[in-house]
Formats: C-alpha cells, structure tokens, sequence
C-alpha cells in the first residue's frame, strides 16, 4: 500500500463550474478526513467518515460542498458552483479506528478557481 | 475549547544551527499533541505525536519535541538544521469528539535554512 491517495492533485476552473475530487485511503483505515489548506494557514477539519458515515461537517462545509463515501473505502468531495474564495489545498487523511493514532495525509488536491 | 499557537510564521537559521520551533497549545483535557511536516505542494508527513507516557518524544530525521504540561508547551527542536529540513511545520492538537480524534492544526512556521 503506497499510502493515502488523491486525485487530481491541480485543478483549475471557472467560477461557477463544478469540481469532485478523489480520495483512496490506506486499505485498513475505516476513518476518513477532509481537510482544506488556504495560503499561509494550517488544515481547517471540513468532515469526518467512519466507514461510510459522515459523521461531522464543519460550518466550512457550506451547502455547496458534498462529501461521500459510498462504501466505506474512497470519498469525493465536490463543490458546486465554484467560487474564487474555494482556492485552496484540499487534504485528505485516514486513520485507524484507535483512539491516539495519527492520521496520514494524501498529496492534496490544489484548486485555483478563475 | 483546544486551540494551538505557533510563535514565528517564519524562522530563519544557519545549516548547523539548532532549530527550535515553539507550539503553546491550549486544552480542557491532558492533549494528544503532534508534528507534521509540509514540503512545497505535498501533504503533510508525521514527525512525532506525543500521547501519554515520556514526555520528550523522538521523531524522524532528528527532530525531537517536549511535552511540558506547567507551560502547556510543546516546542519542537532539532540540534543541527540541514538544508533539507526547509519546510512548513505544523503543531497540531488532537481532539476528541464524537468518540473519534479530531486534528485543530496551528497555522504553522516556514523554516528556511541558509548556508
């Protein structure tokens, strides 16, 4: 297992276009994270999975932004209606079901909306 | 509510210096407590976590951190900088919440290292 995945790892697009990204966590973790990076800023927690329930969404997460996870293994996130202020970097990470474990995070997705 | 500060968004040293790179954290409960490390356009990559137990915890490529609970600090540290540890560094505060752990991020140092 080369660790959490994500895909596409740029993206660019006009406001108002649609986005979905993709996130492959390591095989065994049944927790799942999305979190986005803005410039100069740390990871701002979007929402949480365990398995395929979202359990949390931050108030970040406005009505624009859809997270899944379908069958407890890979999640997409999309945004609707992009707007200038959703450039950022878009991290997910996964961890295991323990109560002090660390969370590893993929690459991340950096969007730039035009 | 858990919070983290870090002290310096940008520090600056000497290939060989010590690094030292300060965390304050804020927590109504003892805190799980982490390091992460973030090269230019990647994801963020562990250095050490401390949980409970020795309070100076030992991470990857050198780096070490102390846990003090009187100053609610956990400052991390490395005796020789190379030019390889430029990066972004993060402290981070792990949360428990709904019975799963929940990761509130300091916004974070840039370390540049000179010859």
């Amino acid at each position: 297992d080369t660790g959490v995945s994500q895909d596409p790892r740029h993206k660019i697009t006009k406001r108002g276009q649609n986005v979905t990204f993709r996130c492959d966590p390591i095989s065994e973790h049944n927790r799942l994270y999305w979190y986005r990076q803005t410039l100069g800023q740390g990871p701002e927690f979007l929402t949480y999975f365990q398995n395929e329930a979202q359990l949390e969404k931050s108030r970040l997460l406005s009505d624009r932004f859809s997270a899944e996870r379908p069958k407890g293994s890979f999640s997409t996130l999309e945004i609707q209606r992009t707007e200038q202020g959703d450039s950022a970097m878009y991290l997910c990470a996964s961890s295991l079901s323990r109560l002090n474990t660390e969370a590893f995070f993929g690459q991340g997705t950096r969007l730039t909306v035009v | 509510a858990q919070s983290v500060t870090q002290l310096g968004s940008h520090v600056s040293v000497s290939e060989g210096a010590l690094v030292l790179l300060r965390c304050n954290y804020s927590s109504s409960v003892p805190p799980y407590l982490f390091w992460y490390v973030q090269y230019p356009n990647q994801g963020l990559q562990l250095l050490l976590k401390y949980t409970t137990g020795a309070t100076l915890v030992k991470g990857i490529n050198g780096f070490e951190a102390e846990f003090k609970k009187s100053e609610t600090s956990f400052h991390l540290t490395k005796p020789s900088a190379h030019m390889s540890d430029a990066a972004e560094y993060f402290c981070a505060v792990s949360v428990l919440s709904g019975g799963y752990n929940k990761l509130i991020f300091g916004a974070g140092t840039r370390l540049a290292v000179h010859p």
